[in-house]
């Protein structure tokens, strides 16, 4: 079946710094749709920003990310992060075969700010 | 105002009690979801529904069971709870377009004793 990986479950950086969030997928549909989704502490996860287009650079919120099939990937990136960026954030795919509207998440990334 | 309401916010519960945790939307969005929260699991998918009385298990639907009768409303029941279920239960809603945005509640912290 489809899966995500987030490699690292706690990436700790100081504010300014540029972060990069990975995320790789395993899918066997050439369509696949990926998704970041963040949840600030004692709020609701929400949608960040989504792709389902090859190699086109994707924006919100001062973040950016690329989906590259050709390596299955979709990270997630800021050129200067700030303490405001301190979340849980998840990377999600569906996918045609599917048949539903049912994300399959990684296991999340905590990103920790240092003042 | 779009929005997703669960209740309670956070409760706690002795083991062997039922868990009732209800979830609405004012989207009326047809697709609604159970997720539970751990560290280092992520969200997990406990169940998902269609629509009125269509649902469907999710990923880890043992120990749950679910109730949809209207459309803006999801009920998730822990017959009997275990400890092992205490987390953070998310309910989320989507509309029916399969790629569509999916809308997070603020969760429930159920703690099981």
């Amino acid at each position: 079946g489809d899966s995500v990986t987030q490699k690292e479950g706690l990436v700790t950086l100081t504010e300014g710094l540029p972060v990069m969030l990975n995320c790789t997928y395993q899918t066997i549909y050439s369509n696949a749709f990926l998704f970041w989704y963040v949840h600030y502490l004692n709020e609701s996860p929400r949608l960040l920003l989504k792709s389902s287009t090859d190699n086109k650079r994707t924006e919100h919120q001062g973040f950016h990310a690329t989906l590259h099939k050709s390596s299955s990937s979709f990270h997630l990136q800021k050129s200067s992060a700030q303490l405001s960026d301190s979340a849980l954030y998840y990377c999600a795919l569906i996918t045609p075969g599917t048949g539903s509207n049912r994300l399959t998440f990684g296991k999340g990334t905590k990103f920790s700010l240092i003042p | 105002d779009m929005k997703v309401t669960q209740m309670p916010r956070y409760l706690i519960k002795r083991m062997g009690e039922n868990v009732l945790l209800e979830c609405g939307q004012d989207m009326s969005h047809e697709t609604m979801y159970w997720y539970r929260q751990d560290p280092g699991l992520g969200l997990q998918l406990i169940y998902i529904s269609y629509d009125v009385d269509s649902n469907s298990e999710g990923d880890i639907p043992k120990g749950y069971r679910v109730s949809r009768k209207k459309r803006e409303h999801f009920s998730l029941i822990l017959d009997s709870a275990k400890t092992n279920q205490t987390s953070v239960y998310f309910c989320a809603s989507s509309p029916r377009d399969k790629y569509a945005e999916q809308f997070f509640g603020p969760g429930t912290r159920l703690t099981v004793l």
